[in-house]
């Protein structure tokens, strides 16, 4: 089925240790997204990428790189976790026409 | 700067018993109002977009009202599968960014 593909579901991190979030998209979208949700405070901008080649900064990069492989392909790094990156993480996109956003199935992420 | 916050934070209802969720919003130049629901463990699934005040969109048990500072969304009837978090979104800035409000957490009991 068409849509927004993350990997991994879970994933368990020490403080420090390093990690990259994966997420593919089929439905030849333009731009891209990465977003946090945290209880009481919804989703929260982290990285977006308006078109192959771009990348900018949301509402909270602090801690956070990302890479826009191709057009499909737009992953988000976290060099040395900390526990207040524990959180979901949902990738995001949107055709260049509008619309709404199709998003991935999320990452659960905790830093203990 | 722009904002979006929605009431009440959780609402429980008995089946059939009809309510409303609301959004306010706050935007320079409203370009679309979103509507998502969001089941455990699942992420946000698309419902409404709203362009302008006036505007309504239904879809089943759901009616979606935009006026120039906030939209409803109206459950009539509900049953125990409508169940979820709703959540209300507006475009901010350039390059299709939204903002969204924390959501209303909605139970229907039989």
């Amino acid at each position: 089925n068409a849509g927004v593909t993350q990997t991994p579901k879970f994933q368990v991190l020490k403080t420090g240790q390093s990690m990259t979030l994966q997420c593919a998209q089929d439905m030849n979208h333009n731009s891209m997204y990465w977003y946090r949700q945290d209880p009481g405070m919804g989703l929260r901008l982290i990285y977006y990428s308006a078109s192959e080649g771009t990348t900018d900064k949301g509402e909270v990069p602090n801690g956070y790189n990302v890479s826009r492989l191709n057009k499909r392909e737009f992953s988000l790094r976290l060099e040395s976790a900390a526990p207040s990156q524990t959180s979901v993480y949902f990738c995001a996109s949107i055709a260049a026409s509008g619309g709404g956003y199709t998003f991935g199935s999320g990452t659960r992420l905790t830093v203990v | 700067e722009d904002q979006v916050t929605q009431s009440p934070e959780a609402l429980r209802l008995q089946e059939g018993e009809s309510s409303s969720l609301n959004c306010s919003y706050t935007v320079s130049g409203l370009r679309g109002l979103f509507w998502y629901r969001q089941d455990p463990g699942k992420g946000p699934e698309f419902l409404f977009t709203l362009y302008s005040a006036g505007e309504e969109k239904e879809k089943e048990r759901l009616k979606a009202t935009l006026t120039k500072k906030e939209s409803f969304l109206h459950i009539t009837a509900p049953k125990p599968e409508d169940s979820a978090t709703y959540l209300c979104a507006v475009f901010s800035g350039g390059y299709n960014k939204l903002i969204f409000g924390a959501g209303t957490r909605l139970a229907v009991h039989p």
